[in-house]
């Protein structure tokens, strides 16, 4: 039973535009969300989080968008670099933060110069 | 702040063997968490440390899995009598409860059963 869900695999953008990640999650108790970023034969690297309670959180070139009704959320990069190439991983945890994180299989994103 | 640090990086080991990681996590991380990635799929919860203490372990922690973080600084993931199901890459995270939210992973060790 997958509690977070990545439902594409992977997703090739132009260097430049836009790349949108999404994740849905299952469980309810979920009130804090995360990204990141993973590298072969490395650990995975943290990007940006959200709590529950926004809707929205911008960090330079990346944006979460969180949508609790849907219980969907979305990641957006712009513009793109060839270097945000990477596995990118959704996580979600409860206790605002401080449960075990949930993460999803992962999006393997290819920016092509 | 030398990062969460994973040792060995890789280890083969034959199928019977033991098998023993070392984490050594951000200085004042209270909290200790170990993970399993296999390919495909995204990091699994294994267990995890507040302090010395061991709050909570996976169904996927068999009995041949041992965890222990004695003076809640570094911590050591022991498997015994290794399985080819086994292999997979082992990581590490740690954050500092109640200020953080935001676990930082080691690099990890990647674990061959052969």
């Amino acid at each position: 039973d997958q509690q977070v869900k990545q439902n594409s695999p992977s997703l090739s953008v132009q260097e430049g535009r836009i790349s949108i990640l999404n994740c849905d999650y299952t469980n309810s108790m979920f009130d804090y969300f995360l990204w990141y970023k993973k590298y072969p034969a490395e650990g995975p690297t943290f990007l940006i989080s959200i709590s529950s309670i926004k809707d929205k959180n911008e960090d330079g070139r990346f944006t979460v968008f969180l949508n609790k009704s849907a219980k969907h959320l979305s990641l957006h990069i712009v513009p793109s670099q060839p270097g945000d190439s990477a596995v990118y991983f959704c996580a979600a945890s409860g206790q605002g933060g401080s449960e075990k994180l949930v993460f999803g299989k992962g999006t393997k994103l290819t920016v092509n110069p | 702040d030398t990062g969460v640090s994973q040792d060995p990086r890789h280890k083969i080991t034959k199928r019977g063997q033991n098998v023993t990681f070392r984490c050594d996590p951000i200085s004042e991380h209270n909290r200790l968490y170990w993970y399993r990635q296999t390919l495909g799929q995204g990091p699994e919860f294994l267990t995890y440390f507040q302090n010395e203490a061991q709050l909570e372990k996976s169904r996927l922690l068999s009995d041949r899995f041992s965890a222990e973080r004695p003076k809640g600084s570094f911590s050591t993931l022991e498997i015994q009598r290794t399985e080819q199901g086994d292999s997979a890459m082992y990581l590490c995270a740690s954050l500092r409860t109640p200020a953080n939210t935001e676990a930082f992973f080691g690099q990890g060790t990647r674990l061959t059963v052969v």
